[in-house]
């Protein structure tokens, strides 16, 4: 299994302003995940991060409003850009095991005021 | 393409009674099944997961699941609920047959009550 740490855990941002949340793995991975979880709702996946490329967006997820970047096989942030109140959700970082399963972070739970 | 349905956002139970959380799925192919839990304030969690093999699988905490594939069903179940039970649940498939993203259901949150 892997051990993902996310940073911040929590944030209270005013809307207009950024965000990046950070994503630490415990191990070398090859595709990292970034995952929307809105109140009362599931996950959706908001796009692929593999390192040396640029990031793989779902749609109704544009790169201008969710940067992503993924430095080393190990660490990747997800900006929230010009935000407002609808981006108030729970922000997951995740990552394959070996056996098909992901692995989630603590998630960055973010109140857009 | 795959989707999973969850029926029921919340269900009760009492402490010691039975837990069923009900997941079925569609896919194109053979899946990969998976149950997560969330506890408040927390990331996902692997309960346990179906990829091939024995159709009944266990997982952490005493709970298990079993693939019915007549039925496009993998339910949760756990046979004495305890107060620590209570959390969000979420049933996930992948497409088995190569490389494709987790689709999740929308979850069931788990009410028990002493």
């Amino acid at each position: 299994s892997a051990v993902i740490s996310q940073k911040p855990s929590r944030d209270i941002c005013q809307r207009g302003t950024s965000l990046t949340i950070q994503c630490q793995v415990d191990s070398q991975v090859t595709m990292m995940f970034w995952y929307r979880q809105q109140p009362g709702q599931s996950l959706t996946l908001i796009a692929t991060a593999n390192q040396g490329s640029e990031a793989t967006y779902e749609s109704g997820f544009v790169i201008d409003k969710f940067p992503i970047s993924r430095p080393n096989l190990t660490f990747s942030t997800l900006t929230v850009s010009n935000m407002s109140p609808e981006d108030s959700s729970i922000y997951l970082c995740s990552v394959e095991g070996g056996n098909t399963e992901a692995f989630f972070g603590q998630g960055t739970r973010l109140t857009v005021v | 393409a795959q989707s999973v349905t969850q029926l029921g956002s919340h269900v009760s139970v009492s402490e010691g009674a039975l837990v069923l959380l009900r997941c079925n799925y569609s896919s194109s192919v053979p899946p990969y099944l998976f149950w997560y839990v969330q506890y408040p304030n927390q990331g996902l969690q692997l309960l346990l997961k179906y990829t091939t093999g024995a159709t009944l699988v266990k997982g952490i905490n005493g709970f298990e699941a079993e693939f019915k594939k007549s039925e496009t069903s993998f339910h949760l179940t756990k046979p004495s609920a305890h107060m620590s039970d209570a959390a969000e649940y979420f049933c996930a498939v992948r497409d088995g047959s190569g490389y494709s993203t987790l689709t999740f259901g929308k979850g069931t949150m788990l009410l028990v009550s002493p």
